[in-house]
């Protein structure tokens, strides 16, 4: 596709259920963010990977939180035994970020996770 | 650790001009970006500074001051579809370019 693809984009699940959200980036992009955003909050980074460099984890909120990413492609963020505060709008982006030069972000709809 | 500043909201009439400014404290600053979301919608971005000085890109005009560690988005000629938040952002360099968000700046236009 030509832009940013998350699945699912609704996730209601019980608390203490594991879940696996998935990001599609733009074809190319060699950066690939993950933040959360709570109810009318600002968007809360999570991790950060490079190309095949080890991703910046520094912002995941507990060991419950894990992210994977295959190369320049797919990501997934996991996150096990969710709890009431996990429920957030996950955002993915992804940049063409090469070097040292910042790039744009483009964002992913979202996956809207609700734990009940 | 780093901290990103901004009015929580800002309301303004149909054609006039809105400053919205942004105040940082943060180790290898690189950069500061701002974006737009609307409701519901996924953050899309607005305008990058490096360097000192104004950037201009039609209605929208972004400022930054490396020296006070501030920024502004300077919105002009406001139109309805312009209520939206308003976020500022900051490139961290830690090797790579991490770009952590303020908390959003909520504008309201009215007619």
């Amino acid at each position: 596709g030509a832009g940013v693809s998350q699945s699912p984009s609704n996730k209601v699940t019980e608390k203490g259920k594991d879940v696996e959200l998935r990001c599609d980036p733009i074809s190319g992009h060699t950066a690939l963010y993950w933040y959360r955003q709570r109810l009318g909050q600002g968007l809360e980074f999570l991790i950060y990977f490079q190309g095949n460099s080890a991703p910046d984890k520094s912002g995941l909120p507990s060991d419950r939180f894990s992210a994977e990413r295959t190369g320049e492609s797919v990501s997934t963020l996991t996150i096990q035994r969710t709890q009431q505060e996990d429920s957030a709008v996950y955002l993915c982006a992804s940049s063409p970020l090469t070097g040292l030069a910042p790039g744009e972000l483009f964002f992913g709809e979202g996956s809207r996770l609700t734990v009940l | 650790g780093q901290s990103l500043e901004q009015p929580s909201e800002v309301t303004a009439v149909e054609g006039a001009i809105v400053q919205i400014n942004c105040t940082y404290q943060t180790s290898g600053f690189y950069g500061l970006s701002w974006y737009q979301q609307h409701d519901g919608g996924a953050p899309t971005f607005l305008s990058y500074n490096a360097l000192d000085g104004l950037e201009e890109t039609g209605r929208f005009s972004s400022f930054l001051s490396r020296s006070d560690s501030y920024g502004y988005l300077l919105l002009q000629e406001l139109q309805m579809k312009d209520s939206a938040s308003y976020f500022c952002a900051v490139y961290k360099n830690t090797g790579f370019q991490k770009l952590v968000f303020g908390t959003g700046t909520r504008l309201l236009v009215s007619p």
